[in-house]
């Protein structure tokens, strides 16, 4: 199984973009990387989801490099809202295990 | 996004009884669900993995007689915590995936065992 490391924290403003890359070095040639968003007391919700390049949706981009050994998951614009814990994780789509690692808690202060 | 609910969203429980957790997909057939328990302030740890029809695959260090999960139909899994402990107070959070591109996460449920 691929094994991920994010940043533990980090702290932005109101309308900044944020960026937060995760290191996944042993990633194998049929994982995706998926990342995930959790307020506390909920269940994790999902974000994105990508294989190379860039990814973009209504919330959320997803940059990966040709060697597809780190992924940079950017918030445009963050609000107080976006404060929570974010999760990378990689996997095959045969979902054969899913395996959290310590996540990154963002905090996004006026 | 698919919808997967977990019932109950928290339960309170006497020490030594028995709590069940249920973990429905509502509109995609989840051919494996896995079960995670959280602490506060910490990730989440990986419990157990099953499939469909078969029994679950434990990770190391949880206890199968004591963490029973039933994964019966395609839309139902269920956790039930055997001769519940303080030390068992968590937030348990199921997941399910399957003829859908990502996994999916039920709300959570806090179970506290007084």
């Amino acid at each position: 199984l691929a094994k991920t490391t994010q940043p533990i924290s980090m702290d932005s403003y109101e309308g900044q973009e944020v960026n937060i890359t995760c290191s996944h070095n042993n990633i194998a040639t049929n994982d995706y990387i998926t990342w995930y968003q959790q307020f506390p007391s909920q269940g994790p919700r999902f974000i994105i989801q990508g294989y190379k390049t860039k990814v973009t949706n209504e919330v959320a981009s997803l940059f990966i490099p040709a060697d597809r050994k780190s992924s940079t998951l950017s918030l445009p614009r963050v609000s107080l809202s976006d404060t929570a814990v974010y999760y990378c994780l990689v996997g095959d789509r045969d979902f054969q295990k899913l395996v959290f690692g310590t996540g990154t808690r963002l905090l996004v202060s006026p | 996004g698919a919808v997967v609910s977990q019932h109950p969203s928290w339960v309170i429980c006497k020490s030594g009884t028995s709590v069940k957790i249920e973990c429905r997909s509502l509109d995609f057939q989840a051919t494996t669900m896995f079960w995670y328990r959280q602490f506060p302030k910490q990730s989440l740890m990986l419990m157990a993995t099953s499939n469909e029809g078969s029994k679950a695959t434990y990770e190391q260090g949880v206890e199968k007689d004591k963490f029973l999960i039933n994964h019966a139909s395609l839309t139902l899994s269920t956790l039930t915590v055997t001769s519940a402990h303080p030390e068992d107070s968590s937030f348990y959070i199921c997941s399910a995936a399957g003829t859908v591109t990502e996994a999916f996460f039920g709300q959570g449920t806090r179970l506290t065992v007084v």
